[in-house]
């Protein structure tokens, strides 16, 4: 159980274009996700938290305009990153809690590498 | 406010030799949550264990076992006969009501490799 899964796992793409990072929890539900950025061997630094049905939460200096987040579902939210720029290739990784679980637990996704060029 | 600290950068281990990752908090919550989550070279980070502030009790895993000291704020990990499998990245991390959503203050990691 708490099986969370990313997608897609990698993605190339040129600077200017927007990616869509998607966040799944298979078999459960969860009415809060988290969204993370990692460098290389550097630590997890959240960037925001997704709640269903309402407006993100993002951390100090986090652009919610660079990095829209949308929560529609209990099931998935969605990270876009807008006008990706070389800056912004990174790994990204997302979290949830079972809303009917262990709430407080965060079940992590196999992360996402994105490099812009 | 939350801070989590892991002096340990890096550690170089041979299999089967035990190993120790440190793990020392800071917090002003009574209730709170600590964790340990396990970072392999694929990048998914794998759900180690929980423990709650009031359960001072350690814990015995197979090889992994947790030292909880309140008194000194630390949540050691240990695992013992490493094997090469063992090599990743290790995060203790923290989760109290000071952080909002209970969200997770991770500490920087310590990236141990064991050697054949």
């Amino acid at each position: 159980g708490a099986v969370v899964s990313q997608h897609p796992s990698r993605v190339i793409c040129k600077s200017g274009t927007s990616v869509k990072i998607e966040c799944r929890s298979l078999d459960f539900q969860a009415t809060t996700m988290f969204w993370y950025r990692q460098f290389p061997k550097k630590s997890l630094m959240l960037m925001a938290t997704s709640n269903e049905g309402s407006k993100a939460t993002y951390e100090q200096g986090v652009e919610k305009d660079k990095f829209l987040i949308n929560h529609a579902s209990l099931t998935l939210s969605t990270l876009t990153v807008t006008s990706a720029h070389p800056e912004d290739s990174s790994f990204y990784i997302c979290s949830a809690r079972d809303v009917a679980g262990d709430v407080k637990t965060q079940y992590f996704g196999p992360g996402t590498r994105l490099l812009v060029l | 406010a939350q801070k989590v600290t892991q002096a340990q950068t890096e550690i170089s281990v041979v299999e089967k030799e035990d190993v120790t990752l440190d793990c020392v908090y800071e917090t002003r919550d009574t209730t709170y949550y600590l964790f340990w989550y396990k970072q392999p070279p694929s990048g998914e980070l794998v759900f180690l264990i929980r423990r709650n502030s009031f359960d001072e009790q350690n814990e015995i895993s197979g090889r992994y076992s947790w030292n909880f000291q309140k008194s000194t704020s630390s949540f050691n990990f240990t695992i013992t006969a490493s094997q090469v499998v063992d090599s990743a990245v290790y995060f203790c991390a923290l989760s109290s009501p000071s952080g909002s959503a209970r969200q997770l203050t991770f500490g920087s990691g310590t990236q141990l490799t064991v050697l054949p």
